[in-house]
């Protein structure tokens, strides 16, 4: 069965400290994709990456880097030197390749909030 | 230009009302989709519309009533709603039938309240 795990529900900082949001995921198939959208307060989802399930290479964007690793089914997402404009919640979701319905299973994501 | 826009941005309405979201896409992409997302929840996919046909209905009650017009529009028909019901709807796009490589571009979504 496919399930996606983000066990952290809330997290905390103070600005310009780093932080990693967990994402832990649970697929029977060996082609599939996952996602982090951030969503702010105003409502939409944003999306940040994609990675399939071939590419285990790790990926940096600006302050943002994200760590895929199959073989703990995890893919983290860090953001460094954290900014108030990063308060959101954060999902972490998963595509299988084989559903055929477009389905996105969602974790049940992260509060971020970062304070000044 | 990856944006999806969605009318009206907050919407109430009455039990016994009919209303409709309206969701627009111009990037050409041949999948759209609906979201229903309650407070601090994940978004829950109702339907997912490939090439302008319904191709996913996730057992959504009949008072939600998908349409896609055209390529570039789906809307939410609502009608008999329940209080229930009060969320945050949210369209999305992708290139084709996702699932597979496509990345899901959403909407600001409109926040409905049922009174």
């Amino acid at each position: 069965a496919q399930k996606v795990t983000q066990a952290q529900t809330e997290i905390s900082v103070v600005e310009k400290e780093d932080v990693t949001l967990d994402c832990v995921y649970e697929t029977r198939d060996t082609t599939y994709y996952l996602f982090w959208y951030k969503q702010p307060p105003s409502g939409e989802l944003v999306f940040l990456i994609r990675r399939n399930s071939f590419d285990e290479q790790n990926e940096i964007s600006g302050r943002y880097s994200w760590n895929f690793q199959k073989s703990t089914s995890s893919f983290n997402f860090t953001i460094t030197a954290s900014q108030v404009v990063d308060s959101a919640v954060y999902f972490c979701a998963l595509s299988e390749a084989t559903s055929n319905t477009g389905k996105l299973i969602f974790g049940q994501g992260t509060t971020l909030q970062v304070k000044p | 230009d990856t944006e999806v826009t969605q009318t009206p941005k907050h919407l109430v309405m009455g039990m016994t009302n009919k209303k409709s979201l309206k969701c627009e896409q111009h990037m050409g992409h041949r999948a759209m989709y609906w979201y229903k997302q309650k407070a601090k929840k994940p978004p829950e996919l109702m339907f997912v519309y490939s090439y302008e046909k319904l191709s996913i209905n996730e057992s959504v009650p009949s008072r939600f009533s998908p349409e896609c017009p055209n390529s570039s529009l789906l809307n939410l028909h609502l009608h008999a709603l329940q209080p229930e019901d009060s969320a945050l709807y949210l369209c999305a796009s992708s290139r084709r039938l996702a699932g597979r490589t496509d990345t899901q571009y959403f909407g600001p979504g409109t926040r409905l309240t049922v009174l």
